[in-house]
């Protein structure tokens, strides 16, 4: 069975940082991509971050660029997400999803999500 | 950043109808599109993967067509459990972008 499981969401203050996981079974992780999307509440979906297979290609939306990083470690089949600089307008679910290998990127397989809220 | 506009936003429909939801491009992505149903409370589900590939367990109801800027998603037939959001992505190019989503309501 397919298994995505993120961990690490909570409440933080702005400014504040948090380290989001994704253990991952079931599927072939080394050889996925994998990505993180996100979704305000009662609002549509946001990628991300995504990182190659290998590690070697890694690429951020705007708004999150220098404060957030994504990493992976194939001998655990995880995924992070370390998010510093947090701002109100982090606050969602977090979800991390697989594409499988190519130049063709889709999300399937994904996790439940983790909420991360950012307040004061 | 490639701009994806779904149309309608929001729609009502009856369980047996036939409805389409259209996703254009602000410039063309080839047929790097994809769409996923969204329940409530739930993580979203890929229904079709470049333009017109239907994943492996989605109903053979859904379908998918269109390439360069212009994409619909066909429900043939609706069923309860196709009362959802569905979002149209396109994966042509980072910053990969969604669609603002339809809502799919019971009439």
């Amino acid at each position: 069975e397919v298994q995505l499981v993120e961990s690490g969401g909570g409440l933080v203050k702005p400014g504040g940082t948090l380290r989001l996981s994704c253990a991952t079974s079931g599927f072939t992780f080394r050889t996925h991509t994998m990505s993180w999307v996100r979704q305000a509440p009662g609002k549509g979906l946001e990628w991300v971050s995504s990182i190659s297979s290998n590690g070697g290609y890694i690429y951020y939306a705007d708004s999150v660029k220098g404060r957030f990083t994504i990493s992976r470690d194939n001998a655990k089949e995880s995924l992070f997400l370390q998010m510093n600089n947090l701002r109100a307008a982090d606050t969602g679910v977090y979800y991390c999803a697989g594409s499988p290998g190519g130049d063709r990127v889709w999300f399937d397989p994904w996790g439940q999500g983790t909420l991360v809220t950012v307040s004061s | 950043d490639i701009q994806m506009t779904q149309s309608p936003s929001s729609l009502s429909a009856s369980v047996g109808d036939r409805v389409t939801i259209t996703c254009r491009a602000s410039q063309s992505i080839n047929s790097y599109l994809n769409w996923y149903q969204q329940r409530p409370g739930k993580a979203p589900r890929l229904l079709i993967y470049s333009a017109s590939n239907l994943q492996s367990g989605v109903p053979l109801t859904f379908s998918g067509s269109g390439s360069g800027t212009d994409f619909t998603l066909t429900i043939s037939s609706l069923q309860p459990e196709d009362f959802a959001t569905y979002y149209c992505h396109q994966s042509y190019t980072t910053p990969y972008t969604f669609g603002q989503g339809t809502k799919l309501e019971i009439k």
